[in-house]
């Protein structure tokens, strides 16, 4: 159980393009969802909290209008990166929280979505 | 705010032994919760143990177990009969206890090489 997917795993686009990554809980309802970006051999720098429902919480540095985050429903979320440029090039992760426990320690991660932006 | 630390950028170890990875952290909260998630080369993240900052009793789980020091807020992390499979990113974080859930918080983490 607790198993989260997204989608796509990788992708390459041009420049100027937006791009649409998902999050999805399969096997859960999710309250709250997180992303990250890491960079290679960094830690997970959190970018803003989803809630479903509600808008997004975003981390200090972090464009909103560039990152747009949707949380439509309990098991989805959905982080697009609007007119990508080579340095959104990152891995992408999402993180979601169990509603159904009742203190809601635990964060299931995603498998990561790879962005290359040429 | 909370901040995490982990000093050891790097670590090896032979199979078969064992290595213990140092993380220590900064908060004025009492209650909270401590992790070790490891990242293999897949970079997909694993929950590898959890400890509850109100329980004195260190956590275990099979190879791995903890060390919880709260006065001194040190949380190290011994790995035994390290195995090639041990080989990973592993992050020491940190959360907030509360009921709606709170953020984690991550440090830099340490690359550990498990050599055969």
């Amino acid at each position: 159980g607790a198993v989260v997917s997204q989608h796509p795993s990788w992708v390459i686009c041009k420049s100027g393009t937006s791009v649409k990554i998902e999050c999805r809980s399969l096997d859960f309802q999710a309250t709250t969802m997180f992303w990250y970006r890491q960079f290679p051999k960094q830690s997970l720098m959190l970018m803003a909290t989803s809630n479903e429902g509600s808008k997004a919480t975003y981390e200090q540095g972090v464009e909103k209008d560039k990152f747009l985050i949707n949380h439509a429903s309990l098991t989805l979320s959905t982080l697009t990166v609007t007119s990508a440029h080579p340095e959104d090039s990152s891995f992408y992760i999402c993180s979601a929280r169990d509603r159904g426990l009742a203190i809601q320690e635990t964060q299931y991660f995603g498998p990561g979505t790879r962005l290359l932006v040429l | 705010a909370q901040t995490v630390t982990q000093s050891q950028p790097e670590m090896s170890v032979q199979e078969a032994e064992t290595v213990t990875l140092s993380c220590t952290y900064d908060t004025s909260e009492n209650n909270y919760y401590l992790f070790w998630y490891k990242q293999p080369p897949s970079r997909q993240m694993i929950l590898v143990i959890r400890q509850e900052a109100y329980k004195q009793q260190n956590a275990t789980e099979n190879r791995f177990s903890v060390n919880f020091q709260k006065a001194a807020k040190s949380f190290s992390l011994k790995i035994s009969d390290s195995q090639l499979g041990d080989t990973a990113m592993y992050f020491c974080a940190f959360m907030r206890r509360e009921t709606s859930g709170s953020r984690l918080t991550f440090g830099e983490g340490t690359q550990l090489t498990v050599n055969p």
